[in-house]
């Protein structure tokens, strides 16, 4: 079965340093998101991406974060400075239709 | 605000019990109330999307109840089996939007 990866899994950084995540999507599918879940909250949206432009964003996605589609596979989250409030676990899901998500199993960002 | 609420926050069971969760959502903009399951250091995989008021959906031992009038759905695991320990998610999406607002998830064990 078809699924999505992420890479790495966990990924440790110092305050202040750029952080790229990297998903390959299911490949036929036209939707992308990542989420994160901070330890013991809620899974939360950040963005949607479809069509090479962000659909829409939450207001945690500020000028710090980004996301790019370079290739005709991958898909990434870069966080240009990260702050030790950016810990988390940080997913990638896709979608052929919108209703149906496929995540991956998640990377796990620490700020030190 | 969006507000998804699960209950119960954790749930530990005897192998054999049947159980049951609890998720409530706003029911107004209702478009769609998806079900996950979620192990660690997997992919959250999916297990219902439901759409209708009053649908009920089945697999295998796990099925699920939406009323879309009142904002509810109910998870129900029959006979319960160590391999069902693992966090249950309820997420909720409009029709305006492409997000998923999650709730905090219920954590079953199930233990022999």
């Amino acid at each position: 079965e078809p699924e999505v990866t992420q890479t790495p899994s966990h990924q440790v950084t110092q305050m202040g340093q750029e952080v790229i995540l990297r998903c390959v999507p299911i490949s036929n599918h036209l939707y992308f998101y990542w989420y994160r879940q901070i330890l013991g909250q809620k899974v939360e949206f950040l963005v949607s991406f479809y069509n090479n432009e962000i659909s829409e964003k939450s207001e945690i996605f500020d000028d710090q974060f980004s996301v790019e589609r370079p290739d005709g596979s991958n898909f990434t989250l870069k966080i240009r400075s990260t702050k030790l409030e950016d810990s988390a676990m940080y997913f990638c899901a896709s979608s052929a239709t919108r209703v149906g998500w496929y995540f991956g199993p998640g990377t796990r960002l620490t700020v030190l | 605000i969006l507000n998804v609420e699960q209950s119960p926050q954790s749930l530990h069971v005897q192998e054999g019990d049947s159980t049951n969760f609890t998720c409530s959502f706003p029911s107004s903009n209702f478009y769609a109330l998806h079900w996950y399951r979620w192990e660690t250091a997997k992919s959250p995989e999916a297990l219902f999307v439901m759409t209708l008021n009053g649908d009920e959906k089945k697999k295998g031992r796990i099925s699920a109840t939406l009323n879309t009038k009142e904002g509810y759905s109910y998870l129900y695991i029959k006979g319960s089996q160590p391999e069902d320990s693992a966090t249950y998610l309820c997420a909720f999406n409009t029709g305006t939007a492409s997000k998923l607002t999650f709730g905090t998830g219920t954590r079953l064990q199930v233990t022999l």
